[in-house]
């Protein structure tokens, strides 16, 4: 079954203790990237990644990291979380480069900082 | 800054009845728009792509490209209790679609 797989779902942390959220794909997308969804905000871009390697800010990288050292995998790094990163994750991907808003979503994280 | 407009909502229509999404966007260079259907606490799913102006029908669903107007719409025939959702719609072109905030649809029996 072609899935895009986000872990975790569900995490409760506290502020400046490291994270990551891990994404992966197994459709063999070119394009991967992470959202961020709050309400009122709507969905906004954090990071996104052409390839192996290749990978560029969205609107609101602040306090994230990624790489993309395999093409399934994707993972979004909070180095230091904060509370204002509340919020619920969405990791997406691409088949198509020139055409990257035919987008598979994970089912998203929910990651709260206390 | 490139921007995508929704009616936040919510959109409340009888079962049965047509419901009606619309969209507008600030960058006239977007070539493709997604509407994309998200139920509470789930992910949003890809439901219509649309790259030239006019219609595109698929089964209850037709979505409607206006480049001149900067205006993207959703129509949704027949309405269903399961068709009540938040509507996303997003405008491409680049590698970062922007998404509007959303239209929640409440389709009542």
């Amino acid at each position: 079954e072609a899935q895009v797989t986000q872990n975790p779902r569900y995490l409760i942390t506290v502020t400046g203790k490291k994270l990551t959220v891990t994404c992966s794909q197994n459709m063999n997308h070119e394009y991967m990237s992470w959202y961020r969804q709050d309400p009122g905000l709507g969905l906004r871009q954090i990071y996104y990644s052409m390839n192996v390697e290749v990978t560029d800010k969205g609107d609101v990288p602040e306090g994230y990291k990624v790489s993309r050292k395999e093409k399934r995998n994707f993972p979004l790094i909070l180095e230091s979380p904060s509370p204002n990163q509340t919020s619920l994750y969405f990791c997406a991907s691409s088949l198509q480069l020139h055409n990257t808003g035919e987008l598979f979503f994970g089912e998203g994280s929910r990651l709260t900082v206390l | 800054q490139k921007e995508v407009e929704q009616n936040s909502g919510p959109l409340s229509v009888p079962e049965g009845a047509i419901a009606s999404l619309n969209c507008t966007y600030s960058d006239r260079g977007s070539q493709s728009f997604f509407w994309y259907r998200q139920y509470s606490g789930k992910s949003p799913e890809l439901i219509m792509s649309i790259y030239s102006n006019g219609d595109k029908e698929d089964g209850r669903f037709t979505a409607q490209l206006n480049k001149a107007s900067q205006y993207v719409s959703l129509l949704i025939r027949d309405s269903q209790p399961s068709d009540s959702a938040t509507y996303l719609c997003a405008g491409g072109g680049s590698y970062i679609p922007t998404f509007g905030r959303g239209t929640s649809l409440i389709v009542h029996p």
